[in-house]
């Protein structure tokens, strides 16, 4: 089965850090672009970044350029977020996501809280 | 960045009507690089159509996407109860890939 599944998620004071992980299974990883996708709670969708295939190309919307890393590794199937300095703003579900012509397979989403 | 903006907010229909979303973009979108998503509360998003028009696979061909440049539709045809839900564009024509600010389609 085609799955995506992210973790790493939680509560975290303004100004701190986090690093999301989403593992691939049931295709072949290394063939696709990869996004992330984050959406606060009752809010619509918003495009948080992107990277190509060996990680040669990366892409970032302009609120997180600076304070956010996508990564992945593909031996391990994985990708990553790292998220620096983060804001209330950012809180939000974070979603993986395969880009084959459009986002065509989703993870559940893993929830990050910015609160003091 | 290029900005969607779809319409209208609130779609608000019946079983068996059809409807007719938009999505315009505040630039051409190269190479009709558009998507359509359907979100139900509480689930990822998924893709409905990919390229402008291409239904993605197990997609009902009730769904149907059309448009080019600046102005995209995504047609539902005889809409069926599981059609409620909200509805995203996306666009991957510029290297910062957006979305729309979605509309909800809504029984009526």
């Amino acid at each position: 089965e085609v799955q995506l599944k992210e973790s790493g998620g939680g509560l975290v004071q303004p100004g701190g850090s986090l690093r999301l992980s989403c593992v691939a299974s049931g295709f072949t990883f290394n063939i696709y672009w990869m996004n992330w996708v984050r959406q606060a709670p009752g809010k619509g969708l918003e495009w948080v970044a992107n990277m190509n295939q060996d990680g040669s190309q990366k892409h970032y919307m302009d609120s997180v350029k600076g304070r956010f890393t996508i990564s992945r590794d593909n031996a391990r199937n994985s990708l990553f977020l790292l998220m620096n300095n983060l804001r209330a703003e950012d809180s939000a579900f974070y979603y993986c996501a395969r880009w084959n012509n459009a986002a065509d397979v989703w993870g559940q989403g893993t929830m990050v809280t910015v609160s003091s | 960045d290029i900005v969607l903006t779809q319409s209208p907010g609130t779609l608000s229909l019946s079983t068996g009507d059809r409807a007719t979303l938009s999505c315009r973009a505040s630039q051409s979108i190269r190479n009709n690089y558009l998507a359509w998503y359907q979100q139900k509360p509480g689930q990822a998003p998924r893709v409905l159509i990919y390229g402008a028009s291409n239904r993605a696979p197990g997609i009902p061909d009730r769904f149907s996407g059309s448009g080019s440049g600046t102005d995209f539709t995504l047609i539902i045809t005889r809409l069926e109860p599981e059609d409620f839900a909200m509805y995203y564009c996306q666009q991957s024509g510029d290297s910062l890939y957006t979305f729309g600010q979605g509309t909800k389609l809504e029984i009526k």
